[in-house]
């Protein structure tokens, strides 16, 4: 069975600086997806980046970027420059790949506090 | 309109009740999926589908039933509630290969 681990239960960081999430999982599948989830007080659960694990290159959107390494199973969220509204809690999520119902697991999440 | 509706938003009920939790979506996406979240277990899923005839249990399904009765509408139930199911519910939905999840807002659901 695919699991998600996420090691930091809260992260704090100075408003300006740069975060790293951490994040791990185990499968036996080779072809699956990988995400980040940012879920602020409102509960509302908003993309905020994804990986396909056949691509080698890691995914940049803005001043989120991953770091992949599928050899180690793992899959770190950096937050660069950070900002008063990335304060959240944050999971990270499995989804396999291939026909069918594809199964989407979550981690246990990461509260991420930004201190002015 | 939200694309991921789920009924009710909060829902407080006693021990031993039945009680069934809906979700709809107008998204057309075939996968739905049914989370509890607890703090420091994130989300836990308990069912998932591919569609009508598609039904697979996730790693808590014991207590909980669903039904998928159409395309677009993914129900849970809790036969006989109890506190231990106190929770934040997410119903989900997602697309084809690869893309994202887009959620439900949530239900609040406190068993007493």
């Amino acid at each position: 069975a695919q699991t998600v681990t996420q090691s930091q239960p809260e992260m704090s960081v100075q408003e300006a600086e740069t975060v790293t999430l951490s994040c791990t999982y185990d499968t036996s599948e080779s072809d699956y997806y990988l995400f980040w989830y940012k879920q602020p007080p409102s509960r509302q659960m908003i993309l905020v980046i994804r990986q396909e694990a056949y691509k080698q290159q890691n995914a940049t959107e803005n001043r989120f970027s991953v770091n992949f390494q599928k050899a180690a199973k793992s899959f770190s969220l950096k937050i660069s420059d950070s900002q008063l509204g990335d304060a959240a809690m944050y999971f990270c999520a499995y989804r396999s790949a291939g026909q069918g119902a594809q199964k989407l697991v979550f981690g246990q999440g990461t509260r991420l506090t930004i201190n002015p | 309109d939200a694309d991921v509706t789920q009924t009710p938003r909060n829902r407080i009920t006693k021990t031993g009740k039945r009680i069934m939790l809906e979700c709809s979506q107008t998204k057309g996406h075939d996968r739905m999926y049914w989370y509890r979240q607890d703090p420091g277990l994130g989300l836990r899923l308990i069912y998932y589908s591919f569609d009508v005839k598609d039904i697979n249990k996730g790693e808590i399904s014991d207590g909980y039933s669903v039904s998928r009765q159409a395309q677009a509408k993914f129900s849970l139930s809790l036969e006989s509630a109890i506190p231990n199911q106190t929770a934040l519910y997410f119903c989900a939905t997602s697309g084809p290969r690869g893309t994202e999840a887009f959620f439900g807002q949530g239900t609040r659901l406190t068993v007493v």
